[in-house]
């Protein structure tokens, strides 16, 4: 079965530090693709940043990265120096390539106190 | 500019009436999605397509069908709603995985793109 697990319901963070919102999944496909999306309260889903499964390198995207970490099956998303408008939710997905869905998470809820 | 767009952003309807949610996309995707979002829930997939005529059940299909007759047209329908499918729904369309490459041009990622959603209230 393919999951996506986000343990992290609300986190809060100071305005210009930086912020870690956890991911882990759960597959058998090898080959497969991770997304974050950023949906903020007038409910639009944003494209954030993807990593695809045999990438060697971390995705960057301005101030967003992708830690992943194949082997614990991880893809933390870091936001650097974090801006007001970043108050959002987070949903991190993964998309298998043999199943070809997409699967998400129940998502993150970041508040970035000024 | 690319283009997900769904009929209704808020619909109010009764216990036992069809219910029609259209999704209409610009890009010439051959996936399209239906999802429905619930708080504390995330996004749980209710049915996709990859191809005209084509469908497949996600996770919560019970209480929904689709119909895709056209490529740029996915429609969810509601046979006879229900209290609890009030929710927010969403449409999403992307490209195939086949054509997925480096991520050079938007949509190859293979990145879902998503419409601005349908609240629905059963009554």
């Amino acid at each position: 079965a393919q999951k996506i697990t986000q343990t992290q319901p609300g986190m809060f963070v100071q305005e210009k530090e930086a912020v870690t919102l956890d991911c882990t999944y759960d597959t058998s496909d090898p080959s497969y693709g991770l997304f974050w999306y950023k949906q903020p309260s007038s409910g639009e889903m944003i494209f954030l940043i993807y990593q695809g499964s045999y990438d060697q390198q971390n995705a960057t995207e301005g101030r967003y990265s992708l830690n992943f970490q194949k082997a614990r099956k991880s893809a933390n998303l870091v936001i650097s120096a974090s801006q007001l408008g970043d108050s959002a939710m987070y949903f991190c997905a993964m998309r298998t390539y043999n199943f070809n869905k997409f699967y998400f998470g129940s998502g993150t809820k970041l508040n970035v106190k000024p | 500019d690319v283009k997900v767009t769904q009929s209704s952003r808020y619909l109010v309807k009764r216990t036992g009436e069809k219910v029609f949610l259209e999704c209409v996309q610009d890009m010439d995707h051959e996936n399209m999605f239906w999802y429905r979002q619930d708080p504390g829930l995330g996004l749980r997939l209710i049915y996709f397509s990859y191809d005209v005529k084509m469908k497949e059940k996600g996770d919560i299909p019970e209480g929904y069908s689709v119909s895709r007759e056209k490529k740029e047209r996915f429609s969810l329908i509601l046979e006879s709603a229900s209290t609890n499918q009030t929710s927010m729904y969403l449409c999403a369309s992307s490209f195939l995985h086949k054509k997925v490459s480096k991520v050079s041009r938007l949509g190859g990622a293979g990145e879902l793109f998503f419409g601005e959603g349908s609240r629905l209230t059963v009554l």
